[in-house]
């Protein structure tokens, strides 16, 4: 398996725009995490799902933020609109049912200008 | 409250000089205490799962050890490319969410 996949890698956007963020667990994961991380608060947890379905989404910080997971192996983040405090490294991580360890993707550095 | 702090911050070690680091926890029931490893530009890289206290892990130089109220992760004779933040996390008993603490950034000089 390839892992976990997010793209894109890197995000420049303009105060104000639309932005979404992808993530693919790997196959037969049943939780999927997302996660942002900055040098101030580092890892935190923003929403998770269980057979993509949200369980928990008291870390998303606002409105403007937003998650969605139609299927089992694709998710997205939209944050809208974007500000600049929502610069930030986000990560993705899916785990399987029974293991508790997750698995996380490369992130997707996000500069909010 | 539910916490996880690291210390030190940052830790700088010749090659092969042996250290530890350190993740105190403060938690209402542990399921499970996790030690990641993360390299720049990276995501954290899992390395070990403890679940009780006395419990052990290995892998090459690293070794993991827990008690009631911290763990360790211990670094025998480390190579450069050891060098890397090293994360911990505990998740509670009553959730399913980590906690994670804010790193250690260790470098290893050769």
């Amino acid at each position: 398996d390839a892992g976990v996949i997010q793209s894109p890698r890197h995000e420049v956007t303009e105060m104000g725009q639309e932005v979404t963020l992808r993530c693919k667990p790997i196959s037969g994961h049943d939780y999927l995490f997302w996660y942002r991380q900055t040098m101030m608060r580092g890892l935190e947890l923003l929403i998770y799902f269980n057979n993509n379905v949200p369980i928990d989404d008291s870390g998303m910080p606002e409105d403007r933020f937003s998650a969605k997971m139609p299927n089992a192996s694709f998710s997205t983040l939209k944050i809208q609109p974007s500000e600049p405090r929502d610069s930030a490294v986000y990560f993705c991580a899916s785990s399987l049912a029974g293991r508790t360890e997750a698995f996380f993707g490369q992130g997707t550095r996000l500069t909010v200008v | 409250e539910d916490q996880v702090t690291q210390s030190p911050e940052a830790l700088r070690l010749q090659e092969g000089e042996s250290s530890s680091l350190n993740c105190s926890y403060t938690v209402s029931g542990l399921r499970g205490l996790f030690w990641y490893r993360q390299d720049p530009g990276k995501g954290p890289e899992f390395l070990f799962t403890l679940y009780s206290a006395g419990e052990e892990k290995e892998k090459e130089r690293l070794k993991a050890t827990l008690t009631k109220k911290e763990s360790f992760l211990h670094i025998t004779a480390p190579k450069p490319e050891d060098s890397a933040t090293y994360l911990c996390a505990v998740q509670a008993a009553s959730n399913y969410q980590l906690i994670w603490g804010a790193g250690t950034k260790l470098i290893i000089k050769p």
